[in-house]
């Protein structure tokens, strides 16, 4: 099956800076990736996703890349504020032109933005 | 995005009681839902998939005899814990698929 490898499991930075989380996954014919954010007791939240046609995808301050040769894709968040501070995950699955699919999840990178 | 909710948001349980939560899709119809269990700083665990008008399809070493799933709608998938036990204190998080997964904001269930 699937292997979804996220790192860092911590990530720190100052308010401002810009903030990288990167993910392998072992399974070619995957062709999804969505991102989610989770906060502190609450339900992750989709904040981006990307399809295997395409490279790179961009939505204000956060963006994703995929290549697909190396298979990896990572999350950047630019400018960050201390709103952005909270659990993020990749995914990915196959089957991503509808219908229902299975994502497998990163193990997750906390993400803590200091005032 | 598509929403999602959940109820309840929290239950305490006496141990050898069952709950109920309950995930509704409010603005589109899921075929697919579904739910998962999260245990603190770690990642998300597929329990199991269900399937509107169907039995739903458990992952392995999870008891479907103790984890009750019915999605008798569309909109409306059910999770019941039976007997619960301690052990079973977990936030149990549910998802309806679409063009993506859209998740609920989860239940923290805590068994006495």
């Amino acid at each position: 099956g699937e292997n979804v490898e996220q790192h860092p499991s911590t990530l720190s930075v100052q308010e401002g800076d810009s903030a990288v989380i990167k993910c392998t996954y072992s399974d070619s014919a995957s062709n999804y990736f969505p991102w989610y954010k989770q906060e502190l007791g609450k339900g992750p939240q989709l904040i981006i996703d990307i399809r295997s046609n395409v490279g790179e995808k961009k939505d204000q301050r956060i963006a994703v890349t995929l290549n697909k040769t190396a298979k990896h894709f990572s999350l950047h968040i630019t400018e960050t504020q201390p709103e952005d501070s909270a659990v993020y995950f990749c995914a990915a699955s196959k089957g991503a032109t509808g219908g229902s699919y299975i994502p497998t999840f990163g193990r997750g990178t906390s993400l803590i933005v200091h005032p | 995005g598509a929403v999602v909710s959940q109820h309840p948001s929290r239950v305490i349980c006496k141990s050898g009681t069952s709950v109920k939560i309950e995930c509704r899709s409010l603005d589109f119809q899921a075929t697919t839902m579904f739910w998962y269990r999260q245990f603190p700083k770690q990642s998300l665990m597929l329990m199991a998939t269900s399937n509107e008008g169907s039995k739903a399809t458990y992952e392995q070493g999870v008891e479907k005899d103790k984890f009750l799933i019915n999605h008798a709608s569309l909109t409306l998938s059910t999770l019941t814990v039976t007997s619960a036990h301690p052990e079973d204190s977990s936030f149990y998080i549910c998802s309806a698929s679409r063009d993506t997964q859209y998740f609920g904001p989860g239940t923290r269930l805590t068994v006495l």
